[in-house]
């Protein structure tokens, strides 16, 4: 079966710019999860999906980051308008199987410049 | 808010010596626990979780045991090897959603010959 598929590996960005990441869950899983990964904080999560129902934006990212799922297949994460403290790696995740386990992409990592 | 701590940014030990990574976390509810791996430049993968039977849980000779009274979910293994080096995260879910997690900052463990 196919992972979690994030594009693209690596971006980078000048400030200001907007950016989209994409990810496809794995095939069948409901929940998809959005997460931001850096040294500093650890794992944050930044939205969740249930159904393509928008069920959380972490509110501390609402105002410049938007994440969307248009079909049960594909989400965006969009950043707009990116700024230097948004350097992260990016990562999705779904959510499924008999043992409810959560699978992860292997993540987009963001330069913004 | 619930949170995990992980007190040990970096821990380097030598092959074959045990291995324990703190864990320990503040949360209203009874959570559940769960062990993220991440080797390096690959996606986190589920390590283990806490049942909630009481059931120590097992995998790749890691184990890990909650001890609601200290609060704790450390980390274990006999024997350490070469290819368990990764960074390690402890997570909690307060509401049973396995997906929707608070992470610890993580656990670097180097392994050396």
């Amino acid at each position: 079966d196919a992972g979690v598929t994030q594009t693209p590996r690596h971006e980078v960005a000048e400030k200001g710019q907007t950016i989209i990441l994409k990810c496809e869950p794995v095939s069948g899983h409901n929940d998809l999860f959005w997460y931001r990964q850096t040294k500093i904080q650890g794992l944050e999560l930044l939205s969740y999906f249930r159904s393509k129902s928008l069920m959380e934006d972490g509110g501390a990212f609402k105002d410049r980051f938007k994440a969307e799922m248009l079909n049960s297949s594909f989400s965006t994460l969009k950043i707009q308008p990116t700024e230097p403290k948004d350097s992260a790696v990016y990562l999705c995740a779904s959510l499924g199987g008999l043992a409810e386990t959560l699978y992860f992409g292997s993540g987009t990592r963001l330069t913004v410049l | 808010g619930d949170s995990v701590t992980q007190t040990e940014g970096l821990v380097t030990l030598t092959e074959g010596l045990p291995v324990m990574l703190n864990c320990t976390y503040q949360s209203t509810y009874s959570p559940f626990l769960f062990w993220y791996v991440q080797h390096l430049n690959e996606a986190p993968k589920l390590l283990l979780k806490s049942f909630t039977d009481n059931k120590r849980p097992e995998h790749q000779g890691f184990h890990a045991t909650l001890h609601k009274s200290s609060s704790s979910f450390h980390l274990q293994k006999s024997s350490a090897q070469l290819s368990d080096s990764a960074l390690y995260y402890c997570a909690l879910s307060e509401t049973g959603n396995t997906g929707k997690l608070i992470f610890g900052l993580g656990t670097t463990l180097q392994v050396q010959p």
